[in-house]
């Protein structure tokens, strides 16, 4: 079935460290693609979308590029701070419902 | 627009004991959705709603579980006879069903089963 495979945390990084973390989606359909973050103690938050190939969602610093040939939708940071510090979660959708990925924890250091 | 509430944020119960959960969605969204999510793991789909009618369940939807949104507006999920496997957190989320998907979540009900 349809899946999300997010790259296993925690990521480590000290303030204003460049971020990487990876994201890659099974290709059935035409999938929307989103990143949620939950930062301790919250609920889930939106922080970015895309709905097709080579669109690029951003918001808050946070990018991530819908990449068809190489199913993948990682997302990058060029600059984190120590309220980055959450779990952040890739996900595509499948007819009407989300399928998350595990999550990645990230950890940013002063 | 006061979000996504859920009601209550934390239960714990004994084994065999039923429980529900409360889901307020947002206004004017239609659809609303549960999640269960395990510690460690992504939020897994579990049923939603379009306004009253519920169009899908997932597998991971045992008979002991039921959910209803009567009046399409809030939902309730039940859960009858709890086992231990069933300690999580259960989220509900809603959205307008427009293009993208984009769901907005609740705070969650983190249940244990002791």
């Amino acid at each position: 079935g349809d899946s999300v495979t997010q790259m296993e945390g925690p990521v480590t990084l000290s303030e204003e460290a460049f971020l990487t973390i990876n994201c890659t989606y099974t290709a059935t359909g035409y999938p929307s693609l989103f990143w949620y973050v939950q930062y301790p103690g919250e609920g889930l938050q939106l922080l970015l979308k895309a709905t097709k190939a080579d669109d690029k969602g951003s918001n808050k610093g946070f990018e991530a590029t819908y990449r068809k040939e190489t199913t993948s939708f990682h997302l990058e940071k060029g600059s984190v701070q120590v309220s980055d510090s959450a779990v952040y979660f890739c996900a595509r959708d499948n007819t009407d419902k989300l399928i998350f990925g595990t999550g990645t924890r990230l950890q940013v250091f002063p | 627009d006061t979000g996504v509430s859920q009601d209550p944020r934390h239960k714990i119960t004994k084994r065999g004991q039923n429980v529900t959960f409360r889901c307020d969605p947002i206004s004017e969204h239609n659809r609303l959705y549960w999640y269960r999510q395990t510690l460690g793991q992504g939020p897994e789909f579990l049923t939603y709603f379009q306004n009253e009618a519920q169009l899908e369940k997932s597998r991971l939807l045992s008979d002991r579980f039921s959910a209803e949104r009567p009046k399409g507006s809030f939902s309730t999920l039940e859960i009858q006879r709890t086992e231990q496997g069933d300690s999580a957190m259960y989220l509900c989320a809603s959205s307008t069903g427009t293009s993208g998907f984009e769901q907005y979540f609740g705070p969650g009900t983190r249940l244990t089963v002791t």
